[in-house]
């Protein structure tokens, strides 16, 4: 079974600073795909980045970006230039293409401090 | 676009009713729903998967006789907790998937369930 382990459960980050949150992944497949949730007070679930584990280069959306390490099985988010409203809880998701479902980890709990 | 609603955001209801929620993708056709509960300040936990016109597929611990799934078209999916007790009081969150390869999920806002 695969699992997904984000050993920060909490960050802080200073407005306008960097910070990355740390996700690794345990799986015996070779094509599957990686996300990163984010939810905020509301709780409602919010795409931020996808990769795709065929994919070498590593997927960038605006601010953010993420640190791709396939034979470490490592998948660590970087949120550049942070914003109040990027507080909330990130959830880093494994997707098994063969089963059709996602396994996620528990969440990093992101403070943006003014 | 890729809008998923759920229905109602929030629900109270006595021990021993039943209570359905609904899903349903706004503005595309979803091959397939997700069901999961989440606990305050904790992650998702998959219940179930479901696909159009078929039985949903429960993960091992879920009582499938407790949390019906129907999944009767490509927009709607229902999950109706059964005979409700406060344990089952929780945050249900749907999601929907589209056929396609991206793999991502739509998520529903999610409803609370309160069991008194």
């Amino acid at each position: 079974a695969q699992t997904v382990t984000q050993s920060q459960p909490e960050m802080s980050v200073q407005e306008a600073e960097t910070v990355t949150l740390s996700c690794t992944y345990d799986t015996s497949e070779s094509d599957y795909y990686l996300f990163w949730y984010k939810q905020p007070p509301s709780r409602q679930m919010i795409l931020v980045i996808r990769q795709e584990a065929y994919k070498q280069q590593n997927a960038t959306e605006n601010r953010f970006s993420v640190n791709f390490q396939k034979a470490a099985k490592s998948f660590s988010l970087k949120i550049s230039d942070s914003q109040l409203g990027d507080a909330a809880m990130y959830f880093c998701a494994y997707h098994n293409t063969n089963a059709g479902k996602s396994t996620f980890g528990d969440g990093t709990t992101l403070t943006v401090k003014p | 676009g890729a809008v998923v609603s759920q229905h109602p955001s929030w629900v109270i209801c006595k021990s021993g009713t039943s209570v359905k929620i609904e899903c349903r993708s706004l503005d595309f056709q979803a091959t397939t729903m997700f069901w999961y509960r989440q606990f305050p300040k904790q992650s998702l936990m998959l219940m179930a998967t479901s696909n159009e016109g078929s039985k949903a597929t429960y993960e091992q611990g879920v009582e499938k006789d407790k949390f019906l799934i129907n999944h009767a078209s490509l927009t709607l999916s229902t999950l109706t907790v059964t005979s409700a007790h406060p344990e089952d009081s929780s945050f249900y969150i749907c999601s929907a998937g589209t056929s396609g390869g991206s793999y991502e999920q739509y998520f529903g806002p999610g409803t609370r369930l309160t069991v008194t």
